[in-house]
C-alpha cells in the first residue's frame, strides 16, 4: 500500500496569509505512461462531506478560488493557500489514486491564528 | 444538479449487518465509478472501496475484505455496501463518491455505530 504522509498535522496562519500544507507518499504517484501524478486535494469542513479541490496534484477543480494551488510531483506535493480566508478553516487531505487502496493523508487542520 | 444521497446507516450489534444504498441523480450513473470512503468518530478519511462503470471490477480495503461487498444497480442509479460481521470498529460516516478517475463528489455521509 502507498501511505500517505501529511505534513504539520496542525497549522495556524493569520488571515490574509498563506498556509502551506505537505504531503509525501511513500512510492511515486507519477504515471510513465501519461506524465501525470494521481494525486487530489480536499479539504473537509465538519458536518459537509469532503470537496475536491485539485487533481493531477496541481489541476484547480472548476469553482475553486485561485487562491487554492497545488504543486509538486513524484513523492513530494504542496498544497499552497494564498491570503487565507476565514472559511478556509477545515482539514485538508491529500489522496492517492494511483493504485488501490487509494490511500488518504491522515489531515491537517487549519485554523486561523 | 448532481446529488448523491446515502441512507441505511444505524445502530447495530457487534457481528451484525447493515446494507448502505446510495442514489445518484444529476448525472450519467453508468460513466462513473463509485467509491464508499468513511470516516470514524475524530479520525481521518479511509477509503474502504470501489467498484467500476458495469459492475465487473470491485476492490477492498484489507480491513473490510471479505466482511463488505459493493454493488451497484445501474437500472437504478443506486450503489450499495453490504455490511457483515461488522465490528466497533466499523463506526463511521460512511460517504458514497464518484469517480471519473478521481473522486470529484460526494455524499453527506450516514452514520454507521457498531455497538452492544
Amino acid at each position: 500500500d502507498i501511505v500517505m504522509t501529511q505534513s504539520p498535522d496542525s497549522l495556524a496562519v493569520s488571515l490574509g496569509e498563506r498556509a502551506t500544507i505537505n504531503c509525501k507518499s511513500s512510492q511515486s504517484v507519477l504515471s510513465s505512461s501519461n506524465n501525470k501524478n494521481y494525486l487530489t486535494w480536499y479539504q473537509h469542513k465538519p458536518g459537509q462531506p469532503p470537496k475536491l479541490l485539485i487533481y493531477w496534484a496541481s489541476t484547480r477543480e472548476s469553482g475553486v478560488p485561485d487562491r487554492f494551488s497545488g504543486s509538486g510531483s513524484g513523492t513530494d506535493f504542496t498544497l499552497t493557500i494564498n491570503s487565507l480566508q476565514a472559511e478556509d478553516v477545515a482539514v485538508y487531505y491529500c489522496q492517492q489514486y494511483y493504485s488501490t487502496p487509494y490511500t488518504f493523508g491522515q489531515g491537517t487542520k487549519l485554523e486561523i491564528k | 444538479e448532481v446529488q448523491l444521497v446515502e441512507s441505511g446507516g444505524g445502530l447495530v450489534q457487534p457481528g451484525g449487518s447493515l446494507r448502505l444504498s446510495c442514489a445518484a441523480s444529476g448525472f450519467t450513473f453508468t460513466n462513473y465509478w463509485m467509491h464508499w470512503v468513511r470516516q470514524a468518530p475524530g479520525k481521518g478519511l479511509m477509503w474502504v472501496s470501489h467498484i467500476n462503470t458495469d459492475g465487473s471490477n470491485t476492490n477492498y480495503a484489507d480491513s473490510v475484505r471479505g466482511r463488505f461487498t459493493i454493488s451497484r444497480d445501474n437500472t437504478r442509479n443506486t450503489l450499495y455496501l453490504q455490511m457483515n460481521s461488522l465490528r466497533a470498529e466499523d463506526t463511521a460516516v460512511y460517504y458514497c463518491s464518484r469517480s471519473g478517475g478521481w473522486v470529484d463528489f460526494w455524499g453527506q455521509g450516514t452514520l454507521v455505530t457498531v455497538s452492544s
